[in-house]
């Protein structure tokens, strides 16, 4: 069956533009995350959600940063006025359940800001 | 201050013999634990897991312990195939609420044919 998919693949935006990031779950699983991977470390939690409520925003690094999951399936990360210090992996995951299991992960979006 | 440690950047083992790599965590609320197996260009993938209620999960080559009192779980590999060569995250769930994992650093092993 299909896995967890994101794109674009690679995004290159200016210092100050938005970005825009999808992610389409497996179907059914009902958690999304979405993580940053920065070079040479592995993921950080950025924010959570089960079905459409995000429950857990706690990794958001700024107010630039902007998730959302309206239908509870795809998903959206959204940073405004990109800085150089955003450039990084951006991996999602969905699992079946919330918690104590396995979380499968797209294969990331690499933005890179200039 | 990071909860779960991979201390090793890098392994390298002969192909057929073992590989053990290994894992440290503060957190003693840490209640499920999972190895991930990254290639280039590629998210993680879910390779084996461990209830804090077990010290020992087996899924063919794979095989991880889990020792509660040191805080201290590793990931066998036998015999290492040169297809295992990728970088190895180890995680960590909180359990009850919350659902985000957190990682270690990672260990790259080559597998050398």
């Amino acid at each position: 069956g299909a896995g967890v998919s994101q794109s674009p693949r690679y995004k290159v935006a200016k210092r100050g533009q938005d970005v825009a990031l999808r992610c389409d779950p497996i179907s059914g699983h009902v958690s999304l995350f979405w993580y940053q991977q920065a070079l040479g470390q592995g993921p950080e939690f950025l924010t959570y959600f089960q079905n459409e409520a995000q429950l857990d925003k706690s990794g958001l690094p700024s107010d630039r940063f902007f998730a959302e999951r309206p239908e509870g399936s795809v998903s959206t990360l959204k940073i405004q006025r990109t800085q150089q210090e955003d450039s990084a992996v951006y991996l999602c995951a969905s699992s079946l359940v919330e918690t104590n299991s396995e979380q499968y992960f797209g294969p990331g979006t690499r933005l890179t800001v200039t | 201050d990071q909860q779960v440690k991979q201390n090793s950047p890098s392994l390298s083992v002969q192909e057929g013999r073992i590989s053990i790599l290994n894992c440290d965590y503060t957190n003693s609320m840490f209640d499920y634990f999972l190895w991930y197996k990254k290639y280039p260009a590629e998210g993680p993938t879910f390779l084996i897991s461990i209830s804090s209620i077990k010290d020992k999960n087996e899924d063919g080559r794979f095989t991880v312990f889990l020792n509660k009192s040191a805080k201290h779980l590793s990931l066998h590999i036998v015999p290492s195939q040169p297809g295992d060569s990728a970088v190895y995250f180890c995680a960590a769930d909180y359990g009850g609420s919350q659902g985000n994992l957190i990682f270690g650093k990672g260990t790259k092993l080559s597998v050398k044919p």
